[in-house]
């Protein structure tokens, strides 16, 4: 079954400090893996996104990883801000054109 | 920058009812989903559209709904006789094409009573 597996469920961070969020997937086949970020009542709007081949992205003080042998992601964030305050989420697009989400990693920055 | 819109934002219906949830797709873009989200859990995939048919469905989107693109710029998705375990927030996406990120509008939330 195509399962996106994401620890912490929830974390509370200061302001200025950095943390790593978590995914585990067991989807195939593996065609790229997003990650999202979705502020409470809108939509996910895309932070990163990696093939087979993409050890790392970044994008500004977000960086995610990813080893597509162990299929374990995860995503840093650097200099937390109060804006950061979201729920992120791993996206595993599999076949075609098909996504499996995970539940999301729930942050929330506190000054 | 443009972006995917729907309407409403909120839609509040009794059980049986018909809705019909509207979504403007990034104009650009020729695939068109939907997914839906019930309170607390995740995102989950409804539907595929492309050239003015389903691509893929999942196991939800059953005869109860439908999806149609009426015109050049809207997509839309009926759900004919509502049910309780309906009430979600309700996704649209669109993308340029299929593996490219999908950009997700900022939902619907339908609560059915």
């Amino acid at each position: 079954k195509n399962q996106v597996e994401q620890s912490p469920q929830s974390l509370i961070i200061l302001e200025g400090k950095n943390c790593t969020l978590q995914c585990n997937y067991t989807v195939s086949p593996f065609s790229n893996l997003r990650w999202y970020k979705q502020d409470t009542g809108r939509g996910p709007v895309s932070l990163t996104i990696m093939t087979f081949s993409e050890n790392t992205k970044s994008n500004g003080r977000y960086t995610a990883t990813l080893d597509a042998d162990t299929k374990q992601s995860s995503l840093h964030i650097t200099a937390s801000q109060l804006s950061d305050s979201a729920s992120y989420i791993c996206v595993v697009l599999h076949g075609n054109n098909r996504l499996a989400f995970g539940k999301g990693n729930q942050v929330v920055v506190i000054p | 920058e443009p972006e995917v819109t729907q309407t409403p934002s909120h839609q509040v219906t009794q059980m049986g009812q018909e809705v019909i949830l509207r979504c403007v797709p990034i104009s650009n873009h020729l695939y068109f989903y939907w997914y839906r989200q019930i309170l607390g859990q995740k995102v989950e995939f409804l539907v595929s559209f492309y050239n003015n048919e389903i691509s893929e469905k999942s196991e939800i989107f059953d005869d109860q709904f439908s999806v149609e693109r009426p015109d050049g710029s809207n997509f839309t998705l009926k759900i004919r006789s509502t049910k309780l375990e309906d009430s979600a927030m309700y996704f649209c996406a669109s993308s340029r094409a299929p593996g490219e990120t999908q950009y997700f509008g900022p939902g619907t939330r339908l609560l059915v009573l």
